[in-house]
């Protein structure tokens, strides 16, 4: 079976810093992805790894451990219009569709 | 360039009903995935269509059903509605199959009363 773990619900300072955390359990691997969605909007596409090590973009990175079953998605700089849901999501095979956590609420505050 | 579009926004209907709610993807993907989005489930995914064929179907119940045109377009149809089929139904479109990168629509929002 595949299991996605992240919490279910975060907040933090307006230009802190913080770490979301995703564990997954699945059968195979090709790809972790984060996505962003804002409440009452689509999901937005953040990052995508498919190798161990960090990702940068910007204000966001993303890591990965395949051995672990683990990543993480890193905010710096909160601002205020980062408060939205963090969904991870993983794909087991090659032509598999997506499998998405439940989310992870993040809440920004001055 | 257009984003995926879902028709209609919201939609209330009541038990026993049935329901169609359309897709329209960014021109040029040919790859639509469905997914229904709930507070406690998260996303679930409904099933996939590349090329008017169904490449990949979720474990959802045979009331769930779609389709998909050689315009891209797809639909999805729930029969006999339950109410524990509120939720939002999102859509989503890639260029290929099991592509990196979905393009999710804003979604419809059923109520089932």
């Amino acid at each position: 079976g595949q299991n996605i773990d992240q919490p279910t619900e975060m907040t933090a300072t307006e230009g802190a810093i913080v770490q979301i955390n995703c564990t997954y359990q699945t059968s195979g691997f090709n790809g972790l992805f984060w996505y962003q969605q804002h409440a009452g909007e689509a999901p937005t596409f953040l990052s995508y790894n498919v190798l161990d090590g960090l990702e940068e973009k910007g204000r966001f990175s993303s890591f990965l451990s395949r051995s672990k079953g683990y990543s993480y998605l890193l905010l710096k700089e909160l601002q205020m219009k980062d408060s939205a849901s963090y969904l991870c999501a993983v794909r087991d095979g090659g032509n598999t569709p997506l499998v998405f956590g439940k989310g992870t609420r993040l809440s920004v505050i001055a | 360039k257009a984003g995926v579009t879902q028709t209609p926004r919201y939609l209330i209907k009541t038990r026993g009903q049935q329901v169609t709610l359309s897709c329209s993807p960014i021109s040029g993907h040919r790859s639509v995935s469905w997914y229904q989005q709930t507070p406690g489930q998260g996303l679930q995914f409904l099933f996939e269509y590349f090329s008017e064929t169904q490449r990949n179907k979720g474990n959802f119940p045979g009331r769930f059903s779609g389709r998909q045109f050689s315009n891209s377009r797809s639909e999805m149809n729930v029969s006999t509605l339950e109410l524990g089929d509120s939720a939002l139904y999102l859509c989503a479109s890639s260029l290929q199959v099991s592509d990196e990168k979905l393009f999710f629509g804003s979604g419809t929002q059923l109520s089932v009363l």
